[in-house]
């Protein structure tokens, strides 16, 4: 049974640095053609894609918050942890992550609300 | 990037109806399309991969259709539980560009 569970702060100051964590069980970020990926999605808006990362290390980025990403994974954990900086309010949003494999992101975490707010 | 443009926005319809929503890439992406469900407080459930392949436990009157730039998703006798919010999302290439959603709502 694949699981996935989203864990950091609900409230981050803006300019800060967010941290996420995705613990997953079912699967293995080891394993050849396993990829997971975070998206977000501002309250009552469409999903926004952030980044994935795949089994054999290689990370890719939406261009739109490229330069504020960083995305890593701990096999042994089962985990992987986005890193966002210089948080604005208009973060402020449910971060996803999910299994990513050819046919799409076929599991997805509960997801986790992050707000920006002094 | 490849933008991704679904229509209609929002979408009124009774249960029993036949809708079709579709989705437009800005280039061609093959198959490379999924369509995703989402319920209000809930995440995304994958509805269709590669255009057209249904998932594992999807109904069989979800449905979907087209390559290169342009898809459906046709739902072919609405349910009470089918009212979501669709969005499309390319698999062709990064970013995995999402549409920007098409609301169904009960009329």
């Amino acid at each position: 049974q694949v699981t996935l569970k989203e864990s950091g702060p609900a409230l981050v100051k803006p300019t800060q640095t967010l941290t996420l964590t995705c613990t997953f069980s079912g699967f293995s970020l080891s394993t050849s053609g396993m990829r997971a990926s975070w998206i977000r999605q501002p309250p009552g808006k469409a999903l926004e894609w952030l980044a994935r990362i795949d089994w054999d290390d290689d990370k890719f980025y939406s261009a739109s918050v490229n330069t504020r990403l960083t995305i890593s994974k701990d096999t042994s954990k089962n985990q992987v942890v986005l890193t966002m900086t210089n948080m604005d309010p208009m973060d402020t949003a449910t971060y996803y992550c999910a299994r990513d494999v050819t046919k799409g992101l076929d599991y997805w975490g509960q997801g986790t609300l992050v707000t920006v707010s002094s | 990037d490849i933008q991704m443009t679904q229509s209609p926005s929002s979408l009124s319809a009774s249960v029993g109806d036949r809708v079709t929503i579709t989705c437009r890439a800005s280039q061609s992406i093959s198959s490379y399309l999924n369509w995703y469900q989402q319920k209000p407080g809930k995440a995304p459930q994958l509805l269709i991969y590669a255009a057209s392949s249904l998932q594992s436990g999807v109904p069989s009157r979800f449905s979907g259709g087209g390559s290169g730039t342009d898809f459906t998703l046709t739902i072919s006798s609405l349910q009470p539980e089918d009212f979501a919010t669709y969005y499309c999302q390319q698999s062709y290439s990064t970013p995995r560009t999402f549409g920007q959603g098409t609301k169904l709502e009960i009329k």
